[in-house]
């Protein structure tokens, strides 16, 4: 089954810090997303993108930037961190854009 | 713009009985439908998808037509198992070339 591996798992931070959530896939896969989970609004998404390079504004991108560095690598930066961005962070890849989308394992992030 | 509902935020349900969870959509693109299923502490997974207009798809016992005449995409189940409480979410493949996931429905199986 297709990997995609989310560091940290948890995160605790104060408002206003710096946080950078990784995350790696090994699938070879072209679409990168990260979303939050939110209870009452389900999974939002954030940022995406669908190769090395490029990035896309997903629903939700206020507060947030990406990068994605490598075809395997994309990164979510929370630059100001506010109590809002307190949240489950999910990132996913799929090989196209009608193909299975395949979930890590998550991120909790705690901004206080 | 694109979108999609999901009407129900829970359903509670005895073992053995049928499910029905509703999923509509808004597209100008030509529609292609997911469900996802989640359970708990665990990351989502496909469960089915679809982008052929009235034709039946099945998997682990679910089952989803996706109708365009009345842009809908509803799950149901025949026989609800207690391995079956999870949360569902329905998606929808967008012309923006992203997946976008409707707030997701809680089903709870009880004895």
């Amino acid at each position: 089954e297709a990997a995609v591996t989310q560091s940290p798992r948890n995160k605790v931070t104060v408002t206003g810090g710096n946080v950078t959530l990784s995350c790696r896939q090994t699938n070879s896969h072209n679409y990168m997303y990260w979303y939050r989970q939110d209870t009452g609004h389900g999974l939002r998404l954030i940022h995406y993108s669908y190769g090395a390079g490029n990035l896309q504004i997903g629903d939700v991108p206020d507060g947030y930037k990406a990068t994605r560095t490598t075809q395997e690598d994309f990164f979510l930066l929370l630059e100001l961190a506010s109590p809002s961005q307190t949240s489950l962070y999910f990132c996913a890849s799929s090989r196209d854009i009608n193909t299975e989308v395949f979930f890590g394992k998550g991120t909790r992030l705690t901004v206080v | 713009g694109d979108s999609v509902t999901q009407t129900e935020g829970l359903v509670t349900l005895t073992k053995g009985l049928p499910v029905m969870l509703n999923c509509t959509y808004q597209t100008t693109y030509s529609p292609f439908l997911f469900w996802y299923v989640q359970h708990l502490n665990e990351a989502p997974k496909l469960l089915l998808k679809s982008s052929t207009d009235n034709k039946r798809t099945e998997h682990q016992g679910f089952y989803a037509t996706l109708h365009k005449s009345s842009s809908s995409f509803h799950l149901q189940k025949s026989s609800v198992q207690l391995s079956d409480s999870a949360l569902y979410f329905c998606a929808l493949r967008t012309n923006a070339y992203k997946v976008i996931f409707g707030k997701g429905t809680h089903l709870h199986v009880l004895p």
